[in-house]
């Protein structure tokens, strides 16, 4: 059972924006700035797309937007593109020097 | 661009101890903003932090893995390593080492590839 909770699925049509759900703790994600979301496509390591709830590392295209209320955050994909199909996972900073990380949504581009 | 390499045993035995290496090229294991990491994935897919060590070798674990982890750095190869106690079935994962950025933020912007531990007599 993984610390912060994503739905297991979802998907979109080419062109759509889809959004990703991330739900944790007034001590994990509600509490702190320090969300961020990794991309991985199967049998490759995770690579991170948006750092700190909404930036982006210098390279990921601005289709990728990530938000915050209360203790959800949200990974939205704009313009969705066939590329985009991947396993998208959050994670937040818990304090005391823990991190604790999402179960993983499958993102389909139908 | 800093990269990461895990190397190690891809079987180990039940109640035995997992060993494992991760050799960082490209940028020095002596660095005031890394903190160098070890995350398993699950077959499930899930993913978990173990822990991390800084270069002056303070190190931090993940609370629900108890005393079982034990993460050490060699500055002469420019590696770290991962010990794990006691291994179950439970412990068969995929095993990636990490740059952990900790200086007023927190993420992951460097991975190795990644190395299948199979618990299993």
């Amino acid at each position: 059972q993984s610390a912060l909770t994503q739905p297991p699925s979802a998907s979109g049509s080419p062109g759509q924006s889809v959004t990703i759900s991330c739900t944790g703790t007034s001590r994990d994600v509600g509490a702190y700035n320090y969300v961020s979301w990794y991309r991985q496509y199967p049998a490759k390591a995770p690579k991170l797309i948006i750092f700190e709830v909404t930036e982006r590392p210098s390279g990921v295209p601005d289709r990728f937007s990530g938000s915050r209320s209360g203790n959800t955050a949200s990974l939205t994909v704009s313009g969705l593109q066939t590329e985009d199909e991947a396993t998208y996972f959050c994670s937040s900073y818990a304090g005391a020097n823990n991190l604790v990380f999402g179960g993983g949504t499958n993102l389909t581009v139908l | 661009q800093v990269q990461l390499q895990e190397s190690g045993p891809g079987l180990v035995k039940p109640s035995q101890t997992l060993s494992l290496t991760c050799t960082v090229s490209g940028g020095s294991i002596i660095s005031d903003d890394s903190y160098w990491s070890w995350i398993r994935q699950y077959p499930g897919k899930g993913l978990e932090w173990i822990g991390d060590i800084y270069y002056s070798g303070s190190t931090h674990y993940n609370p629900s893995l108890k005393s079982r982890p034990s993460i050490s750095l060699d500055t002469s190869k420019n590696q770290f390593s991962l010990k794990m106690n006691s291994v179950t079935a439970a412990d068969t994962a995929v095993y990636y080492c990490a740059i952990r950025r900790r200086v007023k933020t927190d993420y992951f912007d460097s991975w190795g590839q990644g190395i299948l531990v199979t618990v299993s007599s």
